[in-house]
Order: C-alpha cells, then sequence, then structure tokens
C-alpha cells in the first residue's frame, strides 16, 4: 500500500468553477503535510503548507483531517492557470517527506 | 537563472554506460536531495545529505551513488544504466528550518534531468 494516495484525475473543471480533492495518508503518526504543485515537465513548487485548522492562501483552501487521514484541496474560481498536477506531501514521524504521484486539474475555457 | 541548477537536462545512452547528473545550488542551503519521478508514482528519494560531510541513502539507492563536492554541489552518479532507470530526476535543496520547524516543509527544485537509457 502506497503511503500516500492520489486520484489520479484528470478533473476538468469549467473556467470559474470550483474543484475540489482529497489525498490519503496511512502512517497516523505523519507530522506535517502540504500541496505542492507541478506543471507539466517542469519541477514541483511548493504551494502551501495544511494546518490543522484549516488554512487559506487566496482561491486555495486545504484542510486536513487526521481522524479519517486525508487532506484536501479545494480551488474555487479556477483560472486557465490552475491547470497543473497537484501533489501531496506528507512528512513522516522521522521527518521524510513522502510524496503523492499527482492529481492532474485541467481548466477548460 | 534558476537557484538550482541540473545538467543535463535530457541525456539519451545506452545501456552499461556510466552517467553522472550535476547538481548546483545558490540557495546556501546545507540540505540537498535527490529524487527520482516515473509516471504514477510519486518523488522518490535516492540519497539525500545535510552536510558536506553527511551521506545517506533514501528509499532506492541501489544503483546509484552521489558525491558532495561542496555545500553547493551535489551529483549523482549511474555507474552502470539500465533500462528502469529511465526517469525524470530532480535535485532539491532545503533550508535546515525544515527539520526543525515541523511545517516548514519546503524543498527547492531543480528543473530535472530527463535521462532515457536505451
Amino acid at each position: 500500500r502506497k503511503e500516500v494516495e492520489q486520484d489520479p484525475g484528470p478533473f476538468n473543471v469549467p473556467e470559474g468553477a470550483t474543484v475540489a480533492f482529497n489525498c490519503t495518508y496511512s502512517n497516523s503518526a505523519s507530522q506535517s503535510f502540504f500541496w505542492y504543485r507541478q506543471d507539466c515537465r517542469k519541477e514541483p513548487k511548493l504551494l502551501m503548507s495544511v494546518y490543522s485548522s484549516g488554512n487559506e492562501d487566496g482561491r486555495f483552501t486545504a484542510q486536513l483531517n487526521r481522524a479519517s487521514q486525508y487532506i484536501s484541496l479545494l480551488i474555487r474560481d479556477s483560472k486557465l492557470s490552475d491547470s497543473a498536477t497537484y501533489l501531496c506531501v506528507v512528512k513522516d514521524s522521522w521527518g521524510k517527506l513522502q510524496f503523492g504521484a499527482g492529481t492532474q486539474v485541467v481548466v477548460t475555457p | 537563472d534558476a537557484d538550482v541548477t541540473q545538467t543535463p537536462r535530457n541525456r539519451i545512452t545506452k545501456t552499461g554506460k556510466r552517467i553522472m547528473l550535476e547538481c548546483s545550488q545558490t540557495k546556501g542551503h546545507d540540505r540537498m536531495y535527490w529524487y527520482r519521478q516515473d509516471p504514477g508514482l510519486g518523488l522518490r528519494l535516492i540519497y539525500y545529505s545535510f552536510d558536506v560531510k553527511d551521506i545517506n541513502k533514501g528509499e532506492i539507492s541501489d544503483g546509484y551513488s552521489v558525491s558532495r563536492q561542496a555545500q553547493a554541489k551535489f551529483s549523482l552518479s549511474l555507474e552502470s544504466a539500465i533500462p528502469n532507470q529511465t526517469a525524470l530526476y530532480f535535485c532539491a535543496t532545503s533550508d535546515l528550518r525544515g527539520e526543525q520547524f515541523p511545517n516548514t516543509g519546503e524543498l527547492f527544485f531543480g528543473e530535472g534531468s530527463r535521462l532515457t537509457v536505451l
């Protein structure tokens, strides 16, 4: 079983719509959680950290559900430039970062 | 110019050849990493180094070796390349604070080196 699992998608989203997707993790002792964004054939870049109480960064909202061991990312008012693969990253109890395979989002005009 | 630079960006080689991927950074970070990315799989850690004298194996180190020539340079070698080492390779750096403060988990990646082994 993978330590971090994501729906690969693609999630096809009309411009202006809202899209949300989850990531599940297997290690209940995981300490920290992040979303990275990766454009096609480019390097991953940190999008946002995920805090226990949930947090927003502009149109992006991240949530953590420790009881069910998943994190979520919601994108409101989707832009064409939001098209990318979103990587879920979990820091385990040893401080190592575990990456999900990513969820592809395609925003269409 | 990129803060984390990888060379070569693309390389096609044959089975059995020795290949070196180089990484240099101007961020002043102590910690450097090599990952590989394959379709359908998350990034997997090959090796990491917390300073010039510290080298550690990651989850998939077999068939690879590394050298930390300086704080700013970390190279990855494939002594005898095989086709299943065909992948996109990323070098990354992080600040020490990434470990002391759990919510700061930022890695800074290079642009990647696409390696094809025929």
